[in-house]
């Protein structure tokens, strides 16, 4: 019950393009959905997140849609640049504890020129 | 705002030795966290201190480890008798205890047991 399973692993994308990684929890409790980007040897930089209220949130080129009823919430990347290949994680945690995150596997992106 | 900071940035140990690493949270962050992350996985929580008391240790942390937040500022992370198993990067994390207040990782600490 404390899962967060992310797909796909992996992603290549041309540039240009859009980069849609998905998030599924079983959680209930959850109600703060962040996702973070990780380059090799460097720890997660927070992108966004989003709270249960509402159903998309959109910060530049990056946005989360989650669907409450589903239990999924998904990360899409518009325009998508090479600048953007990294690892993706999706989180969960309570919004009273942001620290104690339960994070997906990771999807690692590869936008090619 | 200069980040969390953590030392050392690999550490390289052998099987049974007691290693150390430190993390300097963002200095008003009143919450700190550590995680281990292994290759190809999301980080896992360890434990986590409110100013200096540590109000939650997760399964995952054995008593080899133990983790001080002394005067709630900087923590340390200690491995005691270290496994290969322990062989992994470990991050540390802050935020303020504050609903929706987002975490910020360091660079964490890369450690190697042969």
């Amino acid at each position: 019950q404390q899962q967060v399973k992310q797909s796909p692993q992996s992603l290549i994308v041309q540039k240009g393009g859009i980069s849609i990684i998905n998030c599924a929890y079983e959680n209930t409790a959850f109600d703060y959905f962040p996702w973070y980007q990780q380059f090799p040897g460097k720890g997660p930089a927070l992108l966004i997140a989003i709270r249960p209220d509402v159903s998309e949130k959109k910060e530049g080129r990056f946005t989360i849609s989650f669907n409450k009823s589903a239990k999924q919430f998904s990360l899409h990347i518009m325009d998508s640049q090479p600048g953007d290949s990294a690892t993706y994680f999706c989180a969960a945690s309570k919004a009273g504890n942001t620290g104690k995150l339960i994070f997906g596997q990771g999807t690692t992106l590869q936008v090619k020129p | 705002d200069t980040g969390v900071s953590q030392n050392p940035r690999h550490k390289i140990t052998k099987r049974g030795q007691n290693v150390t690493f430190r993390c300097d949270p963002i200095s008003e962050h009143n919450r700190l966290y550590w995680y281990r992350q292994t290759l190809g996985q999301g980080p896992e929580f360890l434990t986590y201190f409110q100013n200096e008391a540590q109000l939650e240790k997760s399964r995952l942390l054995s008593d080899r480890f133990s983790a001080e937040r002394p005067k709630g500022s900087f923590s340390t992370l200690e491995i005691q008798r270290t496994e290969q198993g322990d062989s992994a990067m470990y991050l540390c994390a802050s935020t303020l205890s504050r609903v929706n207040s987002p975490l910020h990782f360091g660079n964490g600490t890369r450690l190697t047991v042969t």
